[in-house]
C-alpha cells in the first residue's frame, strides 16, 4: 500500500525557516516525481513545486521561487521542502504527493496524497 | 497563468441527486484536465485525470468530460460520502487549481 507520511511543520516567525519531510513507501520512490501542494485557510489548493524521479528537473511556483527548494533522496525513500525568508501567506497545511504515472517526464496528475503538515508563519 | 475558474462555489443537493460541477479555463489546456475530491482532514483523492479517465478504484458514477476551456465533473447519484469540496487542476501550463467547488448536504 502507498503510504506518504509528511512531518516537520510547526510555528515560525516571519523570515524563519522550515524542512518538511514526506517519508514514501508501498512504491518504487526513485522511479516517480513528487510534488508539494498547500492549501491556506479559507483558500483552495495550490501547486508549490516539484521534482522529478531522479531529481534531474525541479520546478517551483512563482510565488516561492527563490526561497523554497525541494529535493529528495532517494535511498531514503524520503521528499523534502526547506523553506526559507518565510511568509504570513505561506501558513498553510502542506501535502506531498505522488505523480500518476512512473517515468522521467513529470506527469503533475497527483495520485496518492499524504495527510499533510501544517506550517504556521506568524510572530 | 492559466486561471480555472469553479461554478458554483456551493452546490446544496440531497443523496440520489445528480451533481454537475464546471470548470472553466482562461486559455485552452486541451484535455490536460484532472478533478481531485477532498474532505476535511483528509488527503485529496484524485478522481479524475486527462478530463475523461477515472483513476483506479474510483466508482462509476464520477465521470469527466470536456475539452479546450470548459471541464464538467458529473457525479450521477450522489452517496452520502460524496459530500466534499471538489477540485479542478490543469497541467497544461504549469500547474493550477481552480477554488473548488463545495458540495454540501441539503
Amino acid at each position: 500500500e502507498v503510504q506518504l507520511l509528511e512531518s516537520g511543520g510547526g510555528l515560525v516567525q516571519p523570515g524563519g525557516s522550515l524542512r518538511l519531510s514526506c517519508a514514501a513507501s508501498g512504491f518504487t520512490f526513485g522511479s516517480y516525481a513528487m510534488t508539494w501542494v498547500r492549501l491556506a485557510p479559507g483558500k483552495g489548493l495550490e501547486w508549490v513545486s516539484s521534482v522529478s524521479g531522479k531529481s534531474q528537473s525541479t520546478y517551483y511556483a512563482d510565488s516561492v521561487k527563490g526561497r523554497f527548494t525541494v529535493s529528495r533522496d532517494n535511498s531514503k525513500n524520503t521528499l523534502y521542502l526547506q523553506m526559507n525568508s518565510l511568509r504570513a501567506e505561506d501558513t498553510a497545511i502542506y501535502f506531498c504527493a505522488k505523480d500518476h504515472r512512473e517515468g522521467v517526464v513529470i506527469n503533475f496528475y497527483f495520485e496518492k496524497w499524504g495527510q499533510g503538515t501544517l506550517v504556521a508563519v506568524s510572530s | 497563468e492559466i486561471v480555472l475558474t469553479q461554478s458554483p462555489g456551493t452546490l446544496s443537493l440531497s443523496p440520489g441527486d445528480r451533481a454537475t460541477l464546471s470548470c472553466r479555463a482562461s486559455q485552452s489546456v486541451g484535455g490536460h484536465v484532472a478533478w481531485y475530491q477532498h474532505k476535511p482532514g483528509l488527503p485529496p483523492r484524485l478522481l479524475i485525470y486527462d478530463a475523461s479517465n477515472r483513476a483506479p478504484g474510483i466508482p462509476a458514477r464520477f465521470s469527466g468530460s470536456g475539452s479546450g476551456t470548459d471541464f464538467t465533473l458529473t457525479i450521477s447519484s450522489l452517496e452520502p460520502e460524496d459530500f466534499a469540496v471538489y477540485y479542478c487542476q490543469q497541467r497544461s501550463s504549469w500547474v493550477t487549481f481552480g477554488g473548488g467547488t463545495k458540495v454540501d448536504l441539503k
